[in-house]
């Protein structure tokens, strides 16, 4: 099993939809976990952190299922601007090192 | 927040030559990490770069071709050496927080002919 997994989409959703995103990590003992946002050629920058249950910000609500070992992004009301990268973000190993999932590709249309 | 200055912000290289990418923070940082980025792909950490002491590489890559400098707190370089076509790609300096939390220069984007 990778170290985190991520459904790589495209998620192609209509303005106003919900949609959500899940990845699944396997270093049980991790603490912390990180949503990033990357847009076409540019670098990732942090959308949310969890590292409880869960954490919610406006539109966006992140949420972790530690039994499961997986987090899920979920957006509401999409808006065109929406449309980019989603990044999941894990520590692995004994010590803090970032291990990114390959992304999930969110596209809103009109 | 830390704000990272990266360049150059792309080059156009000859294989067989050498690229240096420099990475400034504004702020004194513990972590430092160099992450690489293929087109299409997520980002594969290459090394973290330790303040007075070698980069510690993840597997896969070699101090030889990815040597790497961090003589203070706030600087590090990554050095692209012996290019081929598929060393194109971008490379991105990020400094680590105690929350977990990364930021990321803006990459420099590297193309090699």
């Amino acid at each position: 099993r990778k170290e985190v997994e991520q459904d790589p989409g495209p998620f192609n959703v209509p303005e106003g939809a919900t949609v959500a995103f899940n990845c699944t990590y396997s270093n049980s003992a991790s603490q912390s976990f990180f949503w990033y946002r990357q847009d076409c050629r540019k670098e990732p920058k942090l959308l949310m952190s969890v590292y409880s249950s869960g954490n919610e910000d406006g539109r966006f609500t992140a949420q972790l299922n530690r039994a499961s070992q997986y987090i899920s992004l979920l957006i509401r009301d999409s808006k065109l601007s929406d449309s980019a990268t989603y990044l999941c973000v894990v520590p692995s190993g004994g010590s803090y090192i970032p291990t990114f999932g390959r992304g999930t590709s969110l596209i809103v249309h009109p | 927040s830390a704000v990272i200055s990266q360049k150059p912000s792309r080059d156009i290289c000859q294989r067989g030559t050498s690229l240096t990418i420099q990475c400034q923070v504004d702020s004194q940082v513990t972590m430092m990490f160099w992450y690489r980025q293929q087109p299409g792909q997520s980002l594969t950490l290459i090394a973290t770069a330790n303040q007075g002491s070698e980069a510690t590489y993840e597997s896969g890559f070699v101090i030889d071709k990815f040597p790497i400098s961090r003589p203070n707190l706030t600087f590090s370089t990554l050095t692209v050496s012996n290019m081929s076509p598929e060393d194109s790609s971008i490379y991105l300096c990020s400094v680590g927080q105690n929350t977990g939390e990364l930021f990321f220069g803006e990459g420099s984007r590297l193309t090699v002919l």
